[in-house]
């Protein structure tokens, strides 16, 4: 079975640039999550959602960070403008939701990298 | 608010020693999740402990789950050197229909020969 899908797995952009990220979750599985992993702050939840509506958003750090879920098989993360400190590995996972002995599903990331 | 740490940040060991990893938590939690992270890798799930007491186990690896203390525990046994990575655990808080999960900082892993 396919995993979860991210794409790019690499992206290097100028400051001020816009830059989508992409995922397709487990088929099956209806909870998305993008996460950022940095040195700094390490792990970090910036959103979720459930049946394709964002339940938990406090974790996107400012108005220049968007998520949208269209459908079940298909979510973005947006960052416009871009800026040197969103440089990051971006998670997308995926789980079903409420299923307590399940872990959610990590995609390979996209290591972001804003000049 | 959830606070998870683990400690230690970094460990260094050798070859057929064992070394315990250990996960405390700030508040009470529904479940707690081990993961492993090669270096520029994706996260591997490794265990899921749902209840007080819970013991889990795959090959040199053992988790277990202490509720009541906040406690989670990853214990290496005669460590080899395809164990090196960071080893994260991941908390649910209690209640809710929530699958919100909380990381620990992560501990770096490194097996010497």
């Amino acid at each position: 079975d396919a995993g979860v899908i991210q794409s790019p797995r690499h992206e290097v952009t100028e400051m001020g640039q816009e830059v989508t990220l992409r995922c397709k979750p487990i088929s099956g599985h209806n909870s998305l999550f993008w996460y950022r992993q940095t040195m700094m702050r390490g792990l970090e939840l910036l959103i979720y959602f459930n049946n394709n509506v964002p339940i938990d958003d406090s974790g996107m750090p400012e108005d220049r960070f968007s998520a949208k879920m269209p459908n079940a098989s298909f979510s973005t993360l947006k960052i416009q403008p871009s800026e040197p400190r969103d440089s990051a590995v971006y998670f997308c996972a995926s789980s079903i939701w409420d299923s307590r002995n399940q872990p959610q599903h990590f995609g390979d990331g996209t290591r972001l990298s804003i000049l | 608010e959830l606070k998870v740490e683990q400690n230690p940040l970094f460990l260094s060991m050798q070859e057929g020693k064992n070394y315990t990893i250990y996960c405390n938590y700030s508040t009470t939690s529904d479940r707690l999740y081990w993961y492993r992270q090669d270096p520029g890798k994706s996260l591997e799930s490794l265990f899921v402990l749902l209840s007080n007491g819970a013991v889990k186990q795959e090959g040199r690896l053992m988790a277990s789950l202490d509720t009541k203390a906040r406690l989670s525990t990853l214990h290496i046994t005669a460590a080899v050197h395809d164990l090196s990575a960071t080893y994260f655990c991941a908390v649910v808080g209690y209640g809710g229909a929530t699958n919100k999960l909380i990381f620990g900082t992560g501990t770096l892993l490194a097996v010497q020969p």
